[in-house]
């Protein structure tokens, strides 16, 4: 069965300070890949996805990701944190040969210090 | 643009009952998958709708059924309700089966 391994439970930063969230996923065939957001007291909100070309995709408020598929990974990236990115990340994956289903990680949380 | 909306918030039921909650999608998308989120994990896929067909199915047993209408709303039910079935559903819809999804703030179910 496909899964999602988010190996960060609970990240701490201070404001500036670079992050990186591992994402990997155990299925080799095509896969939609996605990184989804919640902000305290708010819905799941897409951050930036990836289905073909670039592997280096830009989402909102300045994170990308990259897709590395001899490493079945797709780890997300922000050079410089700010307090407002506060929040629980989610990584999750399309297996494209059976578009109905999505598997999701369990998810990072980030604390950002002011 | 109306985003996704699910009824009720909350809801508070016992063993055994069965239960019912639904969810209307965003405008114009025709996929809407439901999902349960247990504390500190990430969302379970429970199955997809799309365009009034079941499309995917988690490993959910068949208690967990559902359905789509015509305007592509949902509903998700839930026979004979066990303790762990308390959890947060969430809904998403979506413009196509494997696209981005867009999530409802979710149902807060309790068994007791």
């Amino acid at each position: 069965a496909q899964s999602v391994s988010q190996h960060n439970h609970h990240v701490i930063l201070s404001e500036a300070a670079s992050l990186e969230l591992g994402c990997n996923y155990s299925y080799g065939g095509t896969v939609n890949l996605f990184w989804y957001v919640q902000y305290p007291g708010q819905h799941l909100q897409l951050l930036l996805k990836y289905f073909s070309g670039d592997p280096l995709v830009k989402g909102i408020k300045g994170f990308e990701a990259e897709f590395i598929k001899s490493k079945f990974s797709f780890n997300l990236r922000k050079p410089s944190v700010q307090w407002s990115d506060t929040a629980e990340y989610f990584c999750a994956v399309i297996d494209n040969t059976n578009a109905g289903k999505s598997t999701f990680g369990d998810g990072t949380t980030l604390t950002v210090k002011p | 643009e109306t985003g996704v909306t699910q009824s009720p918030t909350h809801l508070i039921k016992t063993r055994g009952q069965q239960v019912t909650l639904r969810c209307s999608s965003q405008s114009g998308h025709n996929t809407v998958s439901w999902y349960q989120q247990a504390l500190g994990q990430g969302p379970q896929f429970i199955f997809q709708y799309y365009r009034e067909e079941e499309n995917g199915r988690g490993n959910f047993p068949p208690r967990f059924s559902g359905l789509q209408f015509p305007n592509y709303s949902s509903e998700l039910n839930v026979n004979a309700l066990e303790l762990d079935d308390s959890a947060l559903y969430l809904c998403a819809s979506s413009n196509s089966r494997a696209d981005t999804q867009y999530f409802g703030p979710g149902t807060r179910l309790t068994v007791l």
